[in-house]
């Protein structure tokens, strides 16, 4: 079935650690974004991509690097974990920029 | 950045009744979505309406650019359409990326 696979579904993390929550879609869709979804917040955009290669920044980047190496992967990294980057992260992708968005079924991440 | 205020913030309903979801938002838009999240977390994409009318099913949306709002509508209401709906835009000239509004937070009673 076409669509978004995020990976992992869920992780604990210790602060300080390294962490590359993984999103990979096969619908060939050019643009691809980072959320993250916080009670009270709801969804901020953290990094996008328009196309293979290009990489933009969003509302909430610090702390986070993406990179684009092709038109399927966008894997988003976490450096050196923090608590307040505890989070619901989902990955979405679209056709183009402002076109329908499509969503995966996000990442629970909890840094302690 | 733009703004976008969603009204109510909750709004509990019997099943079987109609009800109105509002997005207001401050600037021009290039693209205006409307969003399901589901009890389990899902996001489920509902309407891509940055200008008029569109329907599905029971669901329906309006979208009227000039006065910067947008309507999502609910007839007939199920349990499974409880959750929270979101309502996206994305700012015409402004940053690239969807603006999320804090959504409605619906719940369907029996």
């Amino acid at each position: 079935i076409a669509g978004i696979t995020q990976a992992p579904t869920s992780q604990i993390l210790a602060a300080g650690r390294r962490m590359t929550l993984r999103c990979t879609q096969d619908m060939r869709h050019n643009a691809m974004y980072w959320y993250r979804q916080d009670l009270g917040l709801g969804l901020r955009l953290i990094h996008y991509s328009n196309t293979a290669g290009t990489t933009g920044k969003g509302e909430v980047p610090d702390g986070y690097s993406v990179s684009r190496a092709n038109t399927d992967d966008f894997p988003l990294t976490l450096a050196s974990a923090v608590p307040s980057q505890t989070s619901v992260y989902f990955c979405a992708s679209s056709v183009n920029l402002n076109t329908e968005a499509f969503f995966g079924q996000g990442t629970r991440l909890t840094v302690v | 950045g733009i703004q976008v205020e969603q009204s109510p913030p909750d709004l509990i309903l019997q099943e079987g009744a109609n009800s109105t979801l509002r997005c207001n938002f401050s600037d021009s838009v290039n693209n205006l979505q409307w969003f399901h999240q589901n009890p389990w977390g899902q996001l489920i994409n509902l309407f891509y309406i940055p200008s008029g009318t569109k329907q599905n099913g029971r669901l329906s949306a309006t979208t009227v650019a000039t006065e910067r709002y947008s309507l999502l509508y609910i007839s007939s209401s199920q349990t499974t359409d409880s959750g929270v709906y979101f309502c996206a835009v994305e700012e015409r000239g402004g940053a690239d990326g969807l603006t999320f509004g804090k959504g409605t937070h619906l719940i369907i009673q029996p």
